[in-house]
């Protein structure tokens, strides 16, 4: 149980443009979703929560105009990565948690990832 | 600012060895403690979770905490090559599943 899908997992796009990832979850209904973001390495940093018909929660430094995230249904949550350039080449990783799979403190369930490269 | 500390590595270790991974933390208030594996170019998988002070032990791997010194350990025992990756340990930080993670040690196991 507890599968989380992750799409696509990977993507060259020109620098401008725009990018959407999805993570859906596959087996249980996903009430929240985390998005992070890994540099080369780097540790996992936490971007953005948002739950399910909710305005995502972003962290410090994170902009919200840029990564735009929508979480509206409890399978799908995307992430859109506007105007995008090569700093923004990352791997791009989703987390899902429900309440009939997960707990304040339960681990977390990651999907496969998105290597986003930007030219 | 809470953070997690990881030596980065590479550690390595010959095959059948043991090999130890170290984490410290510094929020006190920290309850939860989770060991991820990553490969090159993959997404974390979660090899162990510790909540309590001791030791925790699953097939080959242990997990050791200790909260008054701030520290969460990882053993693996009879090291395979196909345990080379690099740990992740992560602490949650307060809030709904909301965790930090360590830099990770890469691991080398050496045929």
């Amino acid at each position: 149980g507890a599968v989380v899908s992750q799409h696509p997992s990977w993507v060259i796009c020109k620098s401008g443009t725009s990018v959407k990832i999805e993570c859906r979850s596959l087996d249980f209904q996903a009430t929240t979703m985390f998005w992070y973001r890994q540099f080369p390495k780097q540790s996992l940093m936490l971007m953005a929560t948002s739950n399910e018909g909710s305005k995502a929660t972003y962290e410090q430094g994170v902009e919200k105009d840029k990564f735009l995230i929508n979480h509206a249904s409890l399978t799908l949550s995307t992430l859109t990565v506007t105007s995008a350039h090569p700093e923004d080449s990352s791997f791009y990783i989703c987390s899902a948690s429900g309440q009939r799979i997960s707990s304040y403190n339960s681990p977390l369930h990651f999907g496969n990832g998105t290597r986003l490269t930007v030219t | 600012q809470k953070e997690v500390e990881q030596n980065s590595g590479p550690l390595s270790v010959p095959e059948g060895a043991i090999a130890s991974l170290n984490c410290t933390y510094s929020d006190r208030g920290s309850q939860s403690f989770f060991w991820y594996r990553q490969y090159s170019g993959k997404s974390p998988e979660l090899i162990m979770f510790i909540y309590s002070n001791g030791d925790k032990e699953d097939g080959r791997f242990t997990a050791q905490l200790n909260k008054a010194s701030q520290y969460v350990s990882l053993l693996i025992r009879d090291s395979q090559p196909s345990d080379s990756a690099t740990y992740l340990c992560a602490v949650n930080t307060g809030g709904y599943q909301k965790v930090t993670f360590g830099i990770g040690t890469k691991l080398q196991v050496i045929p």
